[in-house]
């Protein structure tokens, strides 16, 4: 979709390791999004991007740090993985603040054990 | 703070009957975005359907339509001639209007499952 690329697209990893997941895009958009998803909280925000260098946190921030150093690209790290990490995460992008619809990707699943 | 509410965890519909899905949602905001996106077994996130708050009619793509009642601020999904391939879980999402950050907030999600 628009040509949004999560990688990896499973991840295992051990407790207090850290762990970067990476968004790339091919479409120029401004804004980037990472979300997560769990059974009976549907999808939740972590943190966004509106330009290249400017993010902000979105609702569940804790544990989660982002970096964008390129348009096309969106990190998603955590400093130190726990087991209430383990998640769908998903990327998401919108063309610029006037453009109703996100694209997503594929999303990387996270086991944290 | 916007909140979405979806109050049906899980749904069954028998093919080619018709199901609707709820959602409701909480905002003070005038200007605003209704979607319905849906995500089978793929993972993928498809957007289904949208509303702009500042259109009275009601938005419709093929067997999919709502029915939005902005005063009770309320964003049904209807499906219409069931199949198969409409079995998936269903976000209802909103997003503040105008030129924003354009952050989705989502509800919980109903799982819809069609019976042949």
């Amino acid at each position: 979709d628009a040509g949004i690329t999560q990688s990896p697209r499973h991840k295992v990893t051990e407790t207090g390791t850290p762990v970067t997941l990476r968004c790339h895009q091919t479409e120029n958009h401004r804004y980037m999004y990472w979300y997560r998803q769990d059974p009976g909280h549907g999808l939740r925000l972590i943190h966004y991007s509106y330009g290249v260098k400017d993010t902000d946190k979105g609702e569940v921030s804790d544990g989660y740090s982002v970096s964008r150093s390129k348009t096309e690209d969106f990190l998603l790290t955590l400093e130190s993985a726990t087991s209430s990490q383990t998640s769908v995460y998903f990327c998401a992008t919108r063309p610029d603040m006037f453009a109703e619809k996100l694209f997503f990707g594929s999303g990387t699943q996270l086991s944290v054990l | 703070a916007q909140t979405v509410t979806q109050s049906q965890p899980e749904m069954s519909v028998q093919e080619a009957e018709t199901v609707t899905l709820s959602c409701t949602y909480d905002t003070s905001e005038s200007d605003y975005y209704l979607f319905w996106y849906k995500q089978p077994p793929s993972r993928q996130m498809i957007l289904v359907i949208r509303q702009e708050a500042y259109k009275q009619q009601n938005a419709t793509e093929n067997r999919f339509s709502v029915n939005f009642q902005k005063a009770a601020k309320s964003f049904s999904l209807k499906i219409s001639d069931s199949q198969l391939g409409d079995a998936a879980m269903y976000f209802c999402a909103y997003r503040t209007g105008g030129g924003s950050q354009g952050n989705l907030i989502f509800g919980k999600g109903t799982k819809l499952s069609v019976k042949p």
